[in-house]
């Protein structure tokens, strides 16, 4: 079984671009949720989606957004960047909501923006 | 909303030796406390959890113990081995994951 593959695995963008990350989870999960992980702060909780719909969201500005497709497939936005978005984005698959079962993490997207 | 705090956030022992890694959560409707091993350039992987009704779970060299009353969980890794080094992260849940900060566990052969 495929496990969770993130798309593109690297990318630099300026300030002031608009990026999308892709997220492909496990064949069958039908819950994905997004983390911004940065060295001293973690792992922080952007949103889940469960069937094309957002469950939870975190405490991030609405320049961050995201979606998921029928095929459980989902992509994140973030508009406007800033320096301070340079980030590794992962993202997590699981059956059922993510919360209360083990979740799949991807490899990542590290994101750099100069 | 949930605040997970987790110490230490470096630990070094000496191969063979147990490490402890301790995390407090704040909410107690926080029902689910996975952790995490993440190996340098890696992605972040489940090595074991606990449910809020159990109060310890043990898992060859790996045992959580969970303190519902006090709000603290632990990660128990015995007789440790070069490739336990990692970063641990601990996690609690109810309708979304809070993880702590990590801890960078090194075992010195």
């Amino acid at each position: 079984k495929a496990g969770v593959t993130q798309t593109p695995r690297y990318l630099i963008k300026t300030r002031g671009q608009q990026v999308t990350l892709s997220c492909s989870p496990i064949s069958g999960h039908r819950s994905v949720s997004w983390y911004q992980q940065t060295p001293g702060q973690g792992l922080q909780f952007l949103f889940e989606y469960f069937s094309e719909t957002q469950r939870n969201k975190g405490n991030f500005p609405g320049r961050f957004s995201g979606r998921q497709f029928s095929n459980s497939r989902s992509e994140m936005n973030v508009s406007t960047l800033e320096l301070g978005d340079s980030a590794l984005y992962l993202c997590a698959s699981s059956t059922e909501q993510t919360t209360v079962s083990e979740a799949f993490f991807g490899q990542g997207t590290r994101l750099t923006v100069v | 909303g949930e605040n997970v705090e987790q110490h230490p956030s470096t630990l070094s022992v000496q191969e063979g030796d147990s490490a402890v890694i301790k995390c407090t959560y704040s909410d107690s409707a926080s029902n689910y406390f996975p952790w995490y091993k993440q190996e340098l350039g890696k992605r972040p992987q489940l090595i074991i959890d606990i449910r809020s009704n159990v109060g310890e779970k043990k898992d060859q060299r790996i045992a959580v113990t969970l303190n519902k009353t006090a709000k603290h969980f632990s990660l128990h890794i015995t007789e440790t081995q070069p490739e336990d080094s990692a970063v641990y992260f601990c996690a609690a849940s109810f309708n979304q994951f809070y993880f702590g900060t990590g801890t960078s566990l090194t075992v010195i052969p």
